[in-house]
């Protein structure tokens, strides 16, 4: 079974909003990873939180973890309309596994 | 090669048939995924390769389901006697040794594969 659950499945903003994507997870985790995809094929790694920490940004984006409710936020600032695309959390379950799990997803749109 | 490299990228075949898609990593690259994306759907696990480790197949979902990997390289997902549910995109990913080791998956561009 997936073990990651995404909100909203669907967000549509305009451009220079911010966008905020939910994922929550059901078992322990080593870290989360949030993966970006265009037009239903390749995807493309964005960022990665491990369980220790908190809070991590990379340019644009800022992801929040928070473990006592298995659940991370991917904030996208300022947003463009070539964010338009799909935004899928992935967990890595604690333990010697590199196993990754998927979410459903949030697709985004950007209107210009 | 510069990238995680799939073919075919389109696969169009009767029920009943077999296909095999090929994935090959980004050299160097010890971890290798399998994932299946169905239209509008979010990514399920197939099978994950570790080098030498025998390959975690939880994800398959049925035994018409194998992957087979050469040491570090070249991956073939099979599936035998196709059937309409099985179409979907089928994904391929490497990620590298040691603290990387599946901390950033890079991703090929898919197998759309179709079953009529």
């Amino acid at each position: 079974s997936q073990q990651g659950e995404e909100d909203p499945q669907a967000l549509s903003i305009q451009e220079g909003e911010n966008a905020t994507m939910n994922c929550s997870y059901k078992t322990s985790i080593n870290n989360l990873q949030w993966y970006r995809q265009n037009s239903g094929r390749g995807l493309v790694h964005l960022i990665l939180i491990r369980s220790n920490e908190r809070e991590k940004h990379s340019g644009r984006l800022r992801v929040t973890l928070d473990t006592s409710k298995k659940s991370s936020s991917l904030l996208i600032t300022a947003s463009r309309a070539a964010d338009t695309a799909s935004y899928f959390c992935a967990t890595r379950g604690s333990g010697n596994t590199g196993k990754l799990i998927f979410g459903q997803g949030t697709t985004l749109q950007v209107k210009p | 090669g510069a990238g995680v490299s799939q073919s075919p990228s389109n696969k169009v075949t009767e029920k009943g048939k077999d296909v095999e898609l090929r994935c090959d990593p980004i050299s160097g690259h010890t971890a290798l995924y399998w994932y299946r994306q169905r239209l509008g759907q979010g990514l399920e696990f197939l099978i994950y390769f570790q080098g030498n480790s025998a390959p975690d197949k939880s994800g398959l979902p049925s035994d018409r389901f194998s992957a087979e990997r050469t040491g570090e390289s070249v991956s073939t997902l099979t599936i035998q006697r196709t059937q309409q549910e099985d179409s979907a995109v089928y994904l391929c990913a490497s990620s590298p040794p040691g603290q990387g080791w599946g901390e950033k998956l890079f991703f090929g561009s898919g197998t759309q594969l179709s079953v009529l």
